[in-house]
């Protein structure tokens, strides 16, 4: 089993849409958790932090669940400037990162 | 200017060279990551330095061999460059573990023929 997991995408929305991601961990001792988003041909970036009691910026809203050991990321009012990978991680003793979903967000 | 900067951005070369990839930094950041992104496989770990003069293995170190003699300089060689080893590298820094965030340079695409 993978440490961290995510949906396999691709995800195609229109604009507008709400798009959700989910992502699973296997080491219930990891300590801190974030998405970060890569673009084409990139480096990743950060785009949040993800906290136990949940947290938003904006349009992006991310939600832990220590229990179930699952992320997840909500995107409302998708942009076509949103397309890209986003990419779930996890902090134990280094940073772990999950394969990464695809959004394509199209006019 | 401040950053995290990787040399060279792109390098081709043969099987059984062996290759240097750089990376600095100008923030004093103790951390240092090497990465390897392939497609199916997202980001791996290579080797990871949590201070000058101390590295240690990350998932997928074989065939890899780092050194960090300055805080800000963390280079990664190839010994003896394999097909296998073609892939993009990135190289990232953070000022501590927790919710630090890690920043990334932007990357290195390297083509073993």
């Amino acid at each position: 089993r993978k440490e961290v997991e995510q949906d396999p995408g691709p995800f195609n929305v229109p604009e507008g849409a709400t798009v959700a991601f989910n992502c699973t961990y296997s080491n219930s001792a990891s300590q801190s958790f974030f998405w970060y988003r890569q673009d084409c041909r990139k480096e990743p970036k950060l785009l949040m932090s993800v906290y136990s009691s949940g947290n938003e910026d904006g349009r992006f809203t991310a939600q832990l669940n220590r229990a179930s050991q699952y992320i997840s990321l909500l995107i409302r009012d998708s942009k076509l400037s949103d397309s890209a990978t986003y990419l779930c991680v996890v902090n134990l003793n280094d940073m772990r990162f999950g394969a990464g979903t695809r959004l394509t967000v199209k006019p | 200017d401040a950053g995290i900067t990787q040399s060279p951005r792109y390098k081709i070369t043969e099987t059984g060279r062996q290759v240097t990839l750089m990376c600095h930094q100008t923030w004093s950041h103790s951390y240092m990551f090497w990465y390897r992104q392939d497609l199916g496989h997202g980001l791996r770990l290579i080797y990871y330095s949590a201070a000058a003069d101390i590295t240690d293995k990350g998932e997928v170190p074989d065939g890899y061999v780092v050194s960090r003699s300055k805080t800000e300089n963390f280079p990664l060689t190839l010994e003896s460059a394999t097909r296998s080893q073609t892939s993009v590298y990135f190289c990232a820094s953070r000022a501590g573990m927790g919710y630090n965030e890690q920043f990334f340079g932007p990357g290195t695409r390297l083509t073993v023929l």
